[in-house]
């Protein structure tokens, strides 16, 4: 079964700060996606990480993924309160439909 | 704007009550899947439709019950449905399973069950 498991759960950052947000999945995937969910939105693909060592950056967030380790960080620099958000990392069953998605990391970015 | 269209946006209905979800998408997507998601947890995989057959039903109870008319329509009927069931549900498609594109989200259904 797999399983994908997010850390931190909750993060509260000051505006103009880095931070890194950890995706680590249990079994082998070559295709990891990172979503943004506003409150009561619905969600916004950032990111589509498709094969080791990539890294894809827009705006303030970079992230990278590392499928030997099974893991994919999502790292925000100089943090703005627009960015204020739940992210989620969701990874498939390499070629089945299905989707499984972290529990989501609830980011807060305070003046 | 998003590509998918969910309508109705909102929904209040009875334990006694049938009502549908309907969903859209006009981007040739193959591939069209239901997520159920309640309140700070991540969706859920419900139904997935690929190429308008039914490929994963994630044991479902039957009072939820897919239907693709075709391959840009995308519905979930409902019926007897109970309290704990009220939740965001979502609709996505994709380009299909061995696609490199993400799943595009609707706007969701917000359903309380009254």
């Amino acid at each position: 079964e797999l399983k994908v498991e997010q850390n931190p759960l909750f993060l509260s950052m000051q505006e103009g700060k880095n931070y890194t947000i950890y995706c680590n999945y249990s079994t082998t995937s070559d295709r990891l996606y990172w979503y943004r969910q506003d409150p009561g939105k619905s969600l916004e693909s950032l990111f589509v990480l498709l094969s080791n060592g990539a890294v894809k950056q827009e705006g303030r967030l970079m992230a990278s993924l590392d499928t030997k380790a099974r893991l994919s960080t999502l790292h925000i620099t100089a943090a703005v309160h627009d960015l204020s958000a739940t992210y989620f990392c969701a990874v498939d069953l390499g070629g089945s439909e299905k989707l499984v998605f972290g529990k989501g990391t609830k980011l807060t970015v305070n003046p | 704007d998003t590509e998918v269209t969910q309508t109705p946006k909102h929904l209040v209905m009875g334990m006694t009550n049938k009502k549908s979800l309907k969903c859209e998408q006009h981007m040739g997507h193959r591939a069209m899947y239901w997520y159920k998601q309640k309140a700070k947890k991540p969706p859920e995989l419900m139904f997935v439709y690929s190429y308008e057959k039914l490929s994963i039903n994630e044991s479902v109870p039957s009072r939820f019950s897919p239907e693709c008319p075709n391959s840009s329509l995308l519905n979930l009927h409902l019926h007897a449905l109970q309290p704990e069931d009220s939740a965001l549900y979502l609709c996505a498609s994709s380009q299909g399973p061995h696609s490199n594109q993400p799943q595009h989200f609707g706007d969701g259904t917000r359903l309380s069950i009254l």
